[in-house]
């Protein structure tokens, strides 16, 4: 069974930085493509980072390129999201996605942590 | 940049009922990377449907995609009380772009 469990979440003041992690079981964690999809309260979803299986190409949203920071490490089975620069428009649920089609669709989905950037 | 709007933004029915969700491109897609979503309150999404028409792992068969070029369609065909949820439409892009639709929420 898949699972992905993400960590990491909480408060933080404007300008801080916070690291989530995605813990990955279940399936062959190295051969896959994985994102991060987030959403803010009340809206819709919104994709924001991916990085391949070996971690030799990552690919940011606009809005979050030069502050995030997508990594994996396959020994680990871990996926990272470094946020730094944090912004109140960056409060939301983030969520750990896995593609394991190859089709650039969203095929599972961790159960999201809470991300709130507020003083 | 490719635009995804779903429509209607809220449709009501009632279980046993036939639902119509919409999404349009604002221009042409693969079809092959269509995707739609389904979110109940509180919960993380869960795919429904890939490559336009099919059926993702687990989904029961009243759920349906079609369409093609810049019009696709979710249809259940009888709803039960679990589908009354929000759903999204999405695609991929080289470029790398993953647009999602705005949503569209499906209530009683």
């Amino acid at each position: 069974e898949v699972q992905l469990v993400e960590s990491g979440g909480g408060s933080i003041q404007p300008g801080g930085s916070m690291r989530l992690s995605c813990a990955a079981s279940g399936f062959i964690f190295r051969n896959h493509w994985m994102h991060w999809v987030r959403q803010a309260p009340g809206k819709g979803l919104v994709w924001i980072s991916r990085i391949n299986s070996d971690g030799s190409i990552v690919n940011n949203e606009d809005s979050v390129e030069g502050r995030f920071t997508i990594s994996r490490d396959n020994a680990k089975n871990t996926l990272s999201l470094q946020m730094s620069s944090l912004r109140a428009e960056d409060t939301a649920v983030y969520y750990c996605v896995l593609e394991i089609r190859g089709r650039g669709n969203f095929d599972y989905w961790g159960q999201g942590i809470l991300v709130t950037v507020s003083s | 940049e490719i635009v995804l709007t779903q429509s209607p933004g809220t449709l009501s029915l009632s279980p046993g009922e036939r639902a119509t969700l919409s999404c349009r491109a604002s221009r042409s897609v693969t079809s092959a990377y269509l995707a739609w979503y389904q979110q109940k309150p509180g919960q993380a999404p869960r795919l429904l449907i890939y490559d336009a028409s099919s059926r993702a792992t687990g989904i029961p068969d009243r759920f349906s995609g079609s369409g093609s070029g810049t019009d696709f369609t979710l249809t259940i065909s009888r709803l039960e009380p679990e589908d009354f949820a929000v759903y999204y439409c999405q695609h991929h892009s080289q470029s790398p772009e993953y647009p999602f639709g705005q949503g569209t929420k499906l209530e009683i």
